[in-house]
């Protein structure tokens, strides 16, 4: 099965930029990254997907490595409103609906003020 | 447009009883999918319906099933309630085929406290 690695926490100040790194070394094929993010007492919430280029929306930039090995979900100022466990979902087990989403530990990012 | 509702919000049950919890996707979105979340196994995957039809299913015993209506509705019952069963039970909704199959949208959860 398809495993991610990921920080268990980071910590940031409020409206830097927050790189969160995962690896993900077994991806295959036309696998898809997937990120996702739960805020305290919320359900989780998507963020963003890519394949092999870069791709940005306006939550958060993803960015591919060549080997799609790893990526970085990069938000580029953070805010009090970003503290929450960021997931980054094992390639292969994000095919939507049908298959389900497997969910690791993900990183908990603290903002401080 | 309005967002996957849950209900209800919390519940109280107890050992032995059974349960249905309730899930109404984005308008729309004829995927529907059931997460359990504890705080130590995390969150894991129940089952997707698709269509009124369960597509897949994840690693859990019969007691947990569901269903889905042909307004895309789903309801999800757990049957002889166990402690451990405690837990949030998240629903998530998604077009469910194409390229936004990958993204899902999760309710708030239904907070399910067995005693």
């Amino acid at each position: 099965d398809a495993k991610t690695t990921q920080p268990n926490s980071m910590e940031s100040n409020e409206e830097e930029p927050v790189h969160l790194p995962c690896n993900h070394s077994t991806i295959s094929g036309t696998d898809y990254i997937h990120w996702y993010r739960q805020l305290p007492s919320q359900g989780p919430e998507y963020v963003i997907h890519g394949l092999t280029s870069n791709v940005n929306n306006r939550m958060a930039s993803l960015a591919i490595a060549e080997d799609r090995k790893s990526s970085t979900l990069i938000l580029h100022r953070a805010t009090l409103r970003d503290a929450a466990v960021y997931y980054c979902i094992p390639p292969g087990s994000s095919g939507g609906g049908a298959d389900g989403l497997t969910f690791g530990k993900g990183t908990h990012l603290i903002i401080q003020p | 447009k309005a967002g996957v509702t849950q209900t209800p919000r919390y519940l109280i049950k107890t050992r032995g009883q059974q349960v249905t919890l309730s899930c109404s996707p984005i308008s729309g979105h004829r995927s529907v999918s059931w997460y359990q979340q504890t705080p130590g196994q995390g969150l894991q995957f129940l089952f997707e319906y698709f269509s009124e039809t369960q597509r897949n299913k994840g690693n859990f015993p019969g007691r947990f099933s569901g269903r889905q209506f042909s307004n895309s509705r789903s309801e999800m019952n757990v049957s002889t309630l166990e402690l451990g069963d405690s837990a949030l039970y998240l629903c998530a909704s998604s077009l469910g085929d194409g390229l936004k199959l990958h993204e899902q949208y999760f309710g708030p959860g239904t907070r399910l406290t067995v005693t």
